[in-house]
């Protein structure tokens, strides 16, 4: 079992730049959320991902979205990219309880 | 005030010690209790994963859940080099649902 995969490992954006984010759920699992990780912080909620809907979403502007395929993998967009939005961006996928995480994506915005 | 309080540390300890971090919070409607390990520049790891009150055991883990005092703890016992790594406490109202996350707490585990 491959687990959570995200790509691309790093990126490197300017402001007001465009971003997706890919990430491939761990086997099984139907359910993908995403969250913003700054440095130093603890993980912050941006939407959740469940038969290809978002079913909850957390204290982002609509620059962030996102979008969930029939093979569950989900992607996530960032318009108009602000110097504030470089973090680590983490997926976590899930089935009924626990999530689990895939090893983010470091965005770096200059 | 955050929702959910942890001491970011750092907290350095020798090896074999007992480890106690913690976590407050304030919505007295959490539910789910998770504690993640995230080793540096890396993905957060799933520990522990508690409902409601009580304690739960894992090998050298211990979770407890005091939902009384909105208090939750996670014991490492005979600590290791290797747990060094941060600390993430989580919570949510529902299962499967978005989780508050702590800021996290840095463990160094001294050989």
């Amino acid at each position: 079992d491959a687990g959570v995969t995200q790509s691309p490992t790093h990126l490197i954006k300017t402001r007001g730049q465009q971003v997706t984010l890919r990430c491939s759920p761990k086997s099984g699992h139907d359910t993908v959320s995403w969250y913003q990780q700054a440095l130093g912080q603890g993980p912050q909620f941006i939407f959740q991902y469940y038969e290809e809907e978002e079913r909850q979403r957390g204290n982002f502007p609509d620059r962030f979205s996102g979008h969930q395929f029939p093979n569950y993998s989900s992607e996530l967009n960032v318009n108009a990219l602000l110097l504030g939005d470089s973090a680590l961006y983490l997926c976590a996928s899930s089935l009924i309880d626990e999530q689990f995480f895939g090893p983010g994506t470091r965005l770096t915005v200059l | 005030q955050k929702e959910v309080e942890q001491d970011p540390g750092p907290l350095s300890v020798p090896e074999g010690a007992i480890v106690s971090l913690n976590c407050t919070y304030s919505n007295s409607a959490f539910q789910y209790f998770m504690w993640y390990r995230q080793y540096s520049r890396k993905g957060p790891e799933l520990l522990m994963y508690t409902y409601s009150s009580g304690n739960k055991e894992d090998g050298r883990f211990t979770a407890q859940v005091d939902k009384s005092s909105k208090y939750i703890s996670l014991f490492i016992r005979d600590s290791q080099p290797s747990d060094s790594a941060t600390y993430l406490c989580a919570m949510s109202l529902y299962n499967n649902n978005d989780m508050r996350f702590g800021a996290g707490t840095r463990l160094t585990v001294k050989p």
